[in-house]
């Protein structure tokens, strides 16, 4: 059971717009930004979304992060087939002191 | 471009050791710290730790302490990760991943090292 709390799948169909939680607590997530990471099947992940919301270059701005309290999400406008892949979220946690990962979606276009 | 080069997949029995290197360029190696992250088959992200290249200071996460060593090689631009008394469960995708000095994100990884343990 991961610290950082993430549905483990969802689904939408081309085009649609779906968003991913990230539950945690007031020991990562309400103190610690949060980041975002996509890791299409059998490669390395790779960053999406830095420090709650900010976009590497390369990273299309269907792409977008935000967080309020102790909870952040993902959304991806405008779903692609190419978005199926799991994604994480990932903070420090004062509690653990060290950074945890959420369990990880796997997002299925459909 | 920046790119973090990973050694090849290892086969290990219980108890055992493994090394595990990175090998980075495009970029100043000292600008950054190299962190380690593990995935089990099937199975989601682990952090492991992370080592400044600048100072070679360590953070370890509590999973694996007394049992991880990271060091660098700043001659090479190279990053290790030595983990001792391997267990089954140990058995992994092992990637490193360049992690900035003001943050802690990690941005790119390697292309990760299969270590495989089995008697």
């Amino acid at each position: 059971q991961s610290v950082l709390a993430q549905p483990p799948s969802t689904s939408g169909t081309p085009g649609q717009r779906v968003t991913i939680s990230c539950s945690g607590s007031g020991s990562n997530i309400a103190e610690w930004p949060v980041h975002w990471y996509q890791q299409l099947p059998g490669t390395a992940p790779k960053l999406l979304i830095y420090t709650n919301n900010q976009r590497p270059s390369g990273v299309p701005d269907r792409f977008s992060g935000s967080k309020s309290g102790t909870s952040a999400s993902l959304a991806i406008s405008g779903l692609q087939s190419e978005d199926e892949a799991d994604y994480y979220c990932a903070a420090w946690d004062d509690s653990l002191n060290g950074l945890v990962f959420g369990g990880g979606t796997r997002l299925t276009v459909l | 471009q920046v790119q973090l080069m990973q050694s090849g997949p290892e086969v290990r029995k219980p108890g055992a050791s493994m090394k595990v290197s990175c090998r980075t360029s495009g970029y100043a190696f000292t600008d950054y710290a190299i962190a380690w992250v593990r995935q089990a088959p099937g199975q989601g992200l682990e952090w492991m730790g992370w080592i400044s290249a600048y100072n070679g200071n360590t953070d370890y996460g509590q999973n694996f302490r007394g049992r991880v060593t990271m060091t660098t090689d700043t001659s090479t631009s190279t990053g290790y990760m030595e983990l001792r008394s391997l267990r089954s469960d140990d058995t992994a995708m092992y990637y490193c991943a360049r992690v900035p000095r003001n943050g802690n994100w990690f941005d790119p990884w390697g292309q990760g090292t299969l270590v495989t343990v089995s008697s």
